[in-house]
């Protein structure tokens, strides 16, 4: 497609749950980013990609997290062992990945932990 | 590290107002600048940017100038309509060229 597509759109799970997001970026956009937006918050950067490595994953919140980049285009978003602060809206962003290129966002997973 | 604050919310403005809303940063080294909008139900739309001191990016009927002395890079646009609701965000992306840093963001709402 034209832009960036995250699946599931929503995603309700109870706690404990491990659970799985998806980004597919822009076809060519080497560089890929996921970010977190919880309830009256701005966006938080949790990792970054260039090409199939992970050279920042310093916003990580806890080892419950984990990301996987593979063929330099999808990436899969783990979370472990949910918890209820896990709720958020996760957005995946890509872009050319040389300097300036603006990032493009997809429309983001509202994930809800009961 | 790099931070950017952005006037709370709401703002609630008539059709044909002038708009503002103020943004300012904290970064090493010479950031580059950008105004992200998201419409009701739809994801985060790159606005306008601003890449060294004194540019000015512009979309849309926004204006934003890249104020190095004050840090700043606030948004106008002089005549607002009922389509420009939205929520608005702030952000940074420093020397690493890489994450963005968002300001928490402002919902506009333009009544007719």
């Amino acid at each position: 497609g034209a832009g960036v597509s995250q699946s599931p759109s929503n995603k309700v799970t109870e706690k404990g749950k491990d659970v799985e997001l998806r980004c597919d970026p822009i076809s060519g956009h080497t560089a890929l980013y996921w970010y977190r937006q919880r309830l009256g918050q701005g966006l938080e950067f949790l990792i970054y990609f260039q090409g199939n490595s992970a050279p920042d994953k310093s916003g990580l919140p806890s080892d419950r997290f984990s990301a996987e980049r593979t063929g330099e285009s999808v990436s899969t978003l783990t979370i472990q062992r949910t918890q209820q602060e896990d709720s958020a809206v996760y957005l995946c962003a890509s872009s050319l990945g040389t300097d300036n290129q603006p990032q493009h966002f997809g429309d983001g997973t509202r994930l809800s932990i009961l | 590290g790099n931070s950017v604050t952005q006037m709370e919310g709401p703002v609630t403005l008539s059709e044909e107002a002038f708009l503002t809303i103020n943004c300012t940063y904290t970064a090493t080294g010479y950031p580059s600048l950008f105004w992200y909008v998201q419409y009701p139900g739809e994801g985060l739309q790159l606005l306008l940017k601003a890449t060294k001191a004194d540019d000015k990016g512009s979309n849309k009927g926004f204006e934003a100038t890249y104020r190095k002395e004050t840090t700043s890079f606030h948004l106008e646009k002089g005549s607002v309509q009922v389509s420009d609701s939205a929520v608005y965000f702030c952000a940074l992306r420093g020397g690493s060229n890489y994450k963005l840093t968002f300001g928490k963001g402002t919902l506009l709402t333009v009544n007719p």
